[in-house]
């Protein structure tokens, strides 16, 4: 079955604009996780979606923000972009509500210029 | 979630078992030990979890020591394509939340 999708793969953006990135699980799976990865900090936890509902948050800014939709495909969303915001963004998706293992896709390479 | 304790990097040489440590001194009685492992700009990849007992699957061995302070991860026979970084986490099962330590550089050389 097909993997973790996510769209698009590389992003170039201006400080001060917003970006959407997408996040398409693994079919039949309702959790989502949203990773930043830096040279500097490594691979830090955004948020986590399951059924809708957004159930764990990590300590970043309100500008960081996503959603989950009925068909578990997830969105997050950065506005007011900084140069301290490129990063791999990546997705991961679980079958469970108590989670086994965690699947990822290849990420979002976003660059801030 | 109990944070964790690895070495920065580890050499091992083709063919031969790669065993990679990882201190979890603070971990709960319901947080399990999960090891992932990233190639360069790759997504992460599962590899293995374990409770108290020790788990073989097709790629890996985790042991466990009994008062859970500690794991090795076993990479029985490793190849060129094992260099990664390796990241051991401690979780609870509930909740898909992961929090990545620094990992350990596994270079596997010919």
């Amino acid at each position: 079955k097909a993997g973790v999708t996510q769209t698009p793969r590389y992003l170039i953006k201006t400080r001060g604009q917003q970006v959407t990135l997408s996040c398409s699980p693994i079919s039949g799976h309702r959790s989502v996780s949203w990773y930043q990865q830096t040279p500097g900090q490594g691979l830090q936890f955004l948020f986590e979606y399951f059924s809708e509902t957004q159930r764990n948050k990590g300590n970043f800014p309100g500008r960081f923000s996503g959603r989950q939709f009925s068909n578990s495909r997830s969105e997050m969303n950065v506005s007011t972009l900084e140069l301290g915001d490129s990063a791999l963004y990546l997705c991961a998706s679980s079958s469970l509500d108590f989670g086994t293992e965690a699947f990822f896709g290849q990420g979002t390479r976003l660059t801030v210029v | 979630d109990a944070k964790t304790t690895q070495p920065p990097s580890m050499d091992c040489a083709e063919g031969r078992a790669a065993n990679l440590p990882c201190n979890h001194s603070t971990i709960s009685g319901n947080e399990y030990v999960y090891w992932y492992r990233q190639i360069h700009s790759q997504g992460p990849q599962y590899i293995i979890h374990g409770l108290k007992n020790n788990e073989t699957n097709e790629m890996a061995s985790l042991i466990i020591t009994e008062d859970r302070k500690s794991s090795t991860l076993i990479l029985p026979h490793a190849t060129l394509r094992d260099t990664a970084v390796y990241y051991c986490i401690v979780r609870v099962q509930y909740g898909n939340k992961l929090v990545f330590g620094a990992g350990t550089i596994l270079r596997v050389k010919s």
